[in-house]
């Protein structure tokens, strides 16, 4: 029944040491999304894949990049964490049918990602 | 401008009892407005959502009341129950623009026994 996995759930890095987090889906959806959570506040879209077409928000800092080898998986590469990293990310997906208003999003569980 | 206010910030409802929260916005471009769920730990769920053509929808306890003249929209969770606490997410988008989502700031609900 899982829908959007994403792994690991809790990761631990180092300040400054690159670590990667994936995401998976078994919907077949055409878009996926990378989502920055941090404590008591909302989502914030970091860049988004609409099938292999990457798209960066305006203020998503260089050292998050993202990669999508094909159309289950896309990965969060974070180059050199911070302190300020330190957050729960969250992938989506949705469909992304052309002229469909009404396009759910589908949030995995998250990865709360802690830096030392 | 891109925005979407949600008060209050945190609200405690006895077992039972009404639990709204209001969301405004001032795109008038916006034609979707989802609302979600989100548990501690968890990623966000929709719970809800409503188009502008419509004022009202519902469904189970769940209810959304949307004001297009005044850009507001709410929720209420009717006969609220301990299991309804959760952190809830009003947003809203522009559906040619690629559905992206802005989210309303948050509001933590806990429902007391």
């Amino acid at each position: 029944d899982a829908m959007v996995i994403q792994n690991p759930r809790y990761q631990v890095t180092q300040f400054g040491k690159p670590v990667t987090l994936s995401c998976s889906q078994t919907l077949n959806h055409n878009v996926m999304y990378w989502y920055q959570q941090k404590s008591s506040q909302a989502p914030k879209l970091l860049f988004h894949y609409y099938d292999k077409d990457f798209n960066n928000e305006a203020d998503t800092p260089d050292n998050f990049q993202s990669r999508r080898p094909n159309t289950s998986f896309c990965f969060l590469d974070i180059r050199s964490p911070g302190l300020g990293d330190a957050a729960m990310y969250l992938c989506a997906t949705s469909r992304g049918m052309a002229g469909r208003k009404t396009d759910t999003q589908y949030f995995g569980p998250g990865t709360r990602l802690t830096v030392l | 401008q891109q925005q979407v206010k949600q008060s209050p910030q945190s609200l405690i409802v006895q077992k039972g009892g009404i639990s709204i929260i209001n969301c405004a916005y001032e795109n008038t471009a916006f034609d979707y407005f989802p609302w979600y769920q989100q548990f501690p730990g968890k990623g966000p769920a929709l719970l809800i959502a409503i188009r502008p053509d419509v004022s009202e929808k519902k469904e189970g306890r769940f209810t959304i009341s949307f004001n297009k003249s005044a850009k507001q929209f709410s929720l209420h969770i009717m006969d609220s129950q301990p299991g309804d606490s959760a952190t809830y997410f009003c947003a809203a988008s522009i559906g040619n623009a690629g559905n992206m989502l802005t989210f309303g700031g948050g509001t933590r609900l806990m429902v007391k026994p």
